[in-house]
């Protein structure tokens, strides 16, 4: 079955440093990886996919994440963050289901950035 | 862009209330989808709806929950009789694709549901 797991609950970096969120999958076919981020009381806005077009994908706000095969990873990195990078971030595994497709999301992993 | 929009943004209702939560997909998609998610926890799915019926339901959509879609713009989450437990944020999600699974899914803000 296919799963997905976010180590790290909470990240804390400084302004202007890397930011790294890891996101493993479980998939027994090739998956489809996503990307979300969830600001405070807003919903969740996609920031990057992986359809297997490419391995490192970029996505809005200076994210990108790398797909790993042989790690099954795709961590998501920004090499400097900002202050508006603080937020909750979402990995999800889009998995076949009936002939149709639903998302399966990790637990989530908070960014906090400080001065 | 177009987005997906849920109203209200915040509802609260006396356990055992039916309440309806409204969504309004982006006009080309349609596929069209329910998570929730209880406080502190993961995002679940809980129900796709494609051609005016259900194509598939998790086990936390029970036979207090329905779906539907009334009219031409607009996604409905009916919960009959509510519980306690049925406190948590709805999204509504849509996607002009779901049988190709790379097609990303667009989420609304969200109708927070708080059950007395």
């Amino acid at each position: 079955a296919q799963s997905v797991t976010q180590l790290g609950s909470h990240v804390s970096v400084s302004e202007g440093a890397l930011v790294l969120l890891r996101c493993n999958y479980s998939s027994s076919v090739p998956p489809y990886l996503f990307w979300y981020v969830q600001y405070p009381n807003q919903g969740l806005q996609l920031l990057l996919k992986y359809t297997s077009a490419a391995t490192l994908v970029k996505g809005i706000n200076g994210f990108e994440a790398e797909f790993k095969k042989s790690e099954t990873s795709f961590h998501l990195t920004k090499p400097s963050a900002h202050m508006s990078d603080a937020a909750e971030y979402f990995c999800a595994v889009s998995v076949p289901s009936g002939g149709y497709n639903k998302l399966i999301f990790g637990a989530g992993t908070r960014l906090a950035v400080h001065p | 862009e177009p987005e997906v929009t849920q109203t209200p943004s915040h509802q609260v209702t006396q356990m055992g209330q039916e309440v309806i939560l409204r969504c309004v997909p982006i006009s080309n998609h349609l596929y069209f989808y329910w998570y929730r998610q209880i406080l502190g926890q993961k995002v679940e799915f809980l129900v796709s709806f494609y051609n005016n019926e259900i194509s598939e339901k998790s086990e936390i959509f029970d036979d207090q929950f329905s779906v539907e879609r009334p009219d031409g713009s607009n996604f409905t989450l009916k919960i009959r009789s509510t519980k306690l437990e049925d406190s948590a944020m709805y999204f509504c999600a849509s996607s002009e694709d779901s049988q190709r699974g790379n097609q990303p899914q667009h989420f609304g803000d969200g109708t927070r549901l708080s059950i007395l």
